[in-house]
């Protein structure tokens, strides 16, 4: 069974201040893709940053970045300098050839001021 | 802007009727997923569709039905409606590919009332 799991429902961090969002994941797949998207209050869903299980290098998009570890399961997002625009809901999600996207159940994050 | 397209935005109903959930996909991906968002929930994978044929299915009501038309687009059919059927309905598509991750719609806000 493919599984998603995110442990920290909630979260806060000071405004420009660094904040790491866990997320674990489970499947016997060799090659697939792992993603970060965030829902603010509008719920719109966002894509953050996308890994290759492939690719040993973290990925990393300005402020947002990854620890990817691949024998772990264990796919992390850090963001640095956090603003108040980051305070959203986080889902850690991966998907392969052809299928759905498995998706956790999400971390909120509130940036305080 | 992702791409994907969903009409409508808003939508209130009554409880025992039926709705349509409409999507156009960004040009080129065969591939279309449904989710549901209930408040303050995560994203349940209903349904997915890949080039006009079903490929996997979630936790889908059997009042709920859904298909996906030769040109791509897809409708999400809601029946016999219930207060608890209330959610955000995503629908998110994406090439099919392993390279691709999944685009998505602004959402259908249902309400049943």
């Amino acid at each position: 069974a493919q599984t998603v799991t995110q442990s920290q429902p909630e979260m806060s961090v000071q405004e420009a201040e660094t904040v790491t969002l866990s997320c674990t994941y489970d499947t016997s797949e060799s090659n697939y893709y792992l993603f970060w998207y965030k829902q603010p209050p509008s719920r719109q869903m966002i894509l953050v940053i996308r890994q290759e299980a492939y690719k040993q290098q973290n990925a990393t998009e300005n402020r947002f970045s990854v620890n990817f570890q691949k024998a772990a399961k264990s796919f992390s997002l850090k963001i640095s300098d956090s603003q108040l625009g980051d305070t959203a809901m986080y889902f850690c999600a991966f998907g392969f050839t052809g299928n759905q996207f498995y998706f956790g159940t999400g971390t909120s994050l509130t940036v305080i001021p | 802007d992702s791409g994907v397209t969903q009409t409508p935005k808003h939508l209130i109903t009554a409880t025992g009727q039926r709705v349509t959930l409409r999507c156009s996909p960004r040009s080129g991906d065969l591939s279309v997923y449904w989710y549901q968002q209930s408040l303050d929930q995560g994203l349940q994978f209903l349904i997915q569709y890949y080039n006009g044929e079903e490929r996997a299915k979630g936790n889908i009501l059997e009042r709920f039905s859904a298909q996906q038309f030769p040109d791509l687009h897809s409708e999400l059919n809601l029946s016999s409606l219930e207060l608890g059927d209330s959610a955000l309905y995503f629908c998110a598509s994406s090439g099919g590919s392993i390279n691709t991750e999944a685009f998505f719609g602004q959402g259908t806000r249902l309400t049943v009332v």
